[in-house]
C-alpha cells in the first residue's frame, strides 16, 4: 500500500530547530518529486518546499533559509529540517508525493507549534 | 507568484444540489490546475488534476473545467459525504499556491 507517515512535530520555543520525518511505503521517496506543504490553525493550505527526483530544492519565500528539505534513500524517508522557528510556523505540517505535478498522496500530517 | 482566488469562500447547500466553485489565477496558467477535498481534521485529498481529469477512484459527480486564468470546479449532486473545504492549486510555476479554500456545508 502506498503510504506517508509524518512525525517530529511538537511544542518548541521560538528560535529553535525540529526535523520532521516522513516515511513512505508502496514507493521509492527518490524516485519522486516530494512535497512539504503546511496549515497553520483554522487557515488555508501553504506549499513550504519540494524536492525533485534528481534533487533539486526549492521553497517558499517565508521559510527560504531557514528550511532545509532532503531525503535518505536507505530508509525512504522525506526530512525537512525547521530551524530559527517562528510563532508563524505553526501549522500542521504534511509530506505529500508530486506526481507528474499534482499531489497524489498525503500523510496525516504531524503538528507544530511554536511557543514559549 | 501567481494568486489564486476561489469564491464563494463558503457555500450550504441541499442533498441533491448542483454546487459549482469558480478559481481565477492572477495570470495565465493553462490547464496546469490541480483540486483538492478537504475534510475536516484530515488531509487533503487529490479529486482533479489538469483542471479536468478526474483522479483514479474519485466519484464522477465531481467535475472540473477551464483554463487560462478562469476555472469551475463542479459537484453535480452534492451528498452528505462532500462536507469538506475545496482548494485549487496552481503548478504553472514555482511556488506552488492554493486558492483560499471553498467550505461546502449541507443547508
Amino acid at each position: 500500500e502506498v503510504q506517508l507517515v509524518e512525525s517530529g512535530g511538537g511544542l518548541i520555543q521560538p528560535g529553535g530547530s525540529l526535523r520532521l520525518s516522513c516515511a513512505a511505503s508502496g514507493f521509492a521517496v527518490s524516485g519522486h518529486y516530494m512535497s512539504w506543504v503546511r496549515q497553520a490553525p483554522g487557515k488555508g493550505l501553504e506549499w513550504v518546499s519540494i524536492i525533485y527526483s534528481a534533487g533539486t530544492t526549492y521553497y517558499a519565500d517565508s521559510v527560504q533559509g531557514r528550511f532545509t528539505i532532503s531525503r535518505d534513500k536507505s530508509k525512504n524517508t522525506l526530512y525537512l529540517q525547521i530551524n530559527s522557528l517562528r510563532a508563524e510556523d505553526t501549522a500542521v505540517y504534511y509530506c505529500a508525493r508530486v506526481h507528474l505535478w499534482h499531489m497524489d498522496v498525503w500523510g496525516k500530517g504531524t503538528t507544530v507549534t511554536v511557543s514559549s | 507568484d501567481i494568486q489564486m482566488t476561489q469564491s464563494p469562500s463558503s457555500l450550504s447547500a441541499s442533498v441533491g444540489d448542483r454546487v459549482t466553485i469558480t478559481c481565477q489565477a492572477s495570470q495565465d496558467i493553462s490547464n496546469y490546475l490541480n483540486w483538492y477535498q478537504q475534510k475536516p481534521g484530515k488531509a487533503p485529498k487529490l479529486l482533479l488534476y489538469d483542471a479536468s481529469n478526474l483522479e483514479t477512484g474519485v466519484p464522477s459527480r465531481f467535475s472540473g473545467s477551464g483554463s487560462g486564468t478562469n476555472f469551475t470546479f463542479t459537484i453535480s449532486s452534492l451528498q452528505p459525504e462532500d462536507i469538506a473545504t475545496y482548494y485549487c492549486q496552481q503548478y504553472d510555476n514555482l511556488p506552488l499556491t492554493f486558492g483560499p479554500g471553498t467550505k461546502v456545508d449541507i443547508k
